[in-house]
């Protein structure tokens, strides 16, 4: 059964630091790898999806890396700002007909201004 | 841009009562999916749905839990006795291919 951890639990910065947030999972088979912004109270935004014979996807700010063979996966955020901080959600796509997620805990992410 | 749609945004119910959830998934979407996340516990995988039939189900989805395409846009969720312990957010995703699954803004169902 695949297991996802986030690390660290929660992290506060102050503005304008560059900050790495971790992923690790324990069932390298998988699918594609897909990171996600949760404001409390919403639903989940898409940031970066990495299909699983990728190394790293970029948007903006944002870089996301997969290094499947060992089961891990990092979002690297440039320049931090007050407008980030939210909670970041890392899920596994299963390598399967139904493809489903699996997530992490997520990290509470601060910026202070 | 497309979005996911999700009707109720909030539902209380009392245990034992039926519910449905509603969700509009992305037009051109194949895949559909409903996961669900109790308060401060990580989001849960509870079904997936292709060519009008369920792919893969979690332990989770048991007897109790059914899930509908009854027209090509709507996909629906039924709890046919609630419980206290479906006290959830429960989201709803809908993907094309190979792309990311993208998610509706969540219907929180309060069972009293």
């Amino acid at each position: 059964k695949q297991e996802v951890t986030q690390i660290p639990a929660a992290l506060s910065v102050p503005e304008g630091e560059n900050l790495v947030l971790n992923c690790s999972f324990t069932d390298s088979a998988i699918y594609n790898l897909q990171w996600f912004r949760q404001d409390p109270g919403k639903g989940l935004t898409s940031l970066l999806l990495i299909q699983s014979s990728q190394r790293e996807q970029t948007s903006g700010r944002l870089n996301a890396s997969l290094d499947k063979s060992s089961g891990r996966s990092t979002l690297y955020i440039a320049a931090s700002q007050p407008g980030d901080s939210a909670t970041y959600l890392c899920a596994v796509g299963a390598n399967n007909a139904g493809n489903m997620l699996t997530f992490g805990g997520g990290t509470r992410l601060m910026v202070k201004p | 841009e497309p979005e996911v749609t999700q009707t109720p945004s909030h539902q209380v119910t009392q245990m034992g009562q039926e519910v449905i959830l509603r969700c509009v998934p992305i037009s051109n979407h194949l895949y559909f999916y409903w996961y669900r996340q109790i308060l401060g516990q990580k989001v849960e995988f509870l079904v997936s749905f292709y060519n009008n039939e369920i792919s893969e189900k979690s332990e989770i989805f048991d007897d109790q839990f059914s899930v509908e395409r009854p027209d090509g846009s709507n996909f629906t969720l039924k709890i046919r006795s609630t419980k206290l312990e479906d006290s959830a957010m429960y989201f709803c995703a809908s993907k094309r291919q190979i792309y990311e699954q993208y998610f509706g803004p969540g219907t929180r169902l309060t069972v009293t």
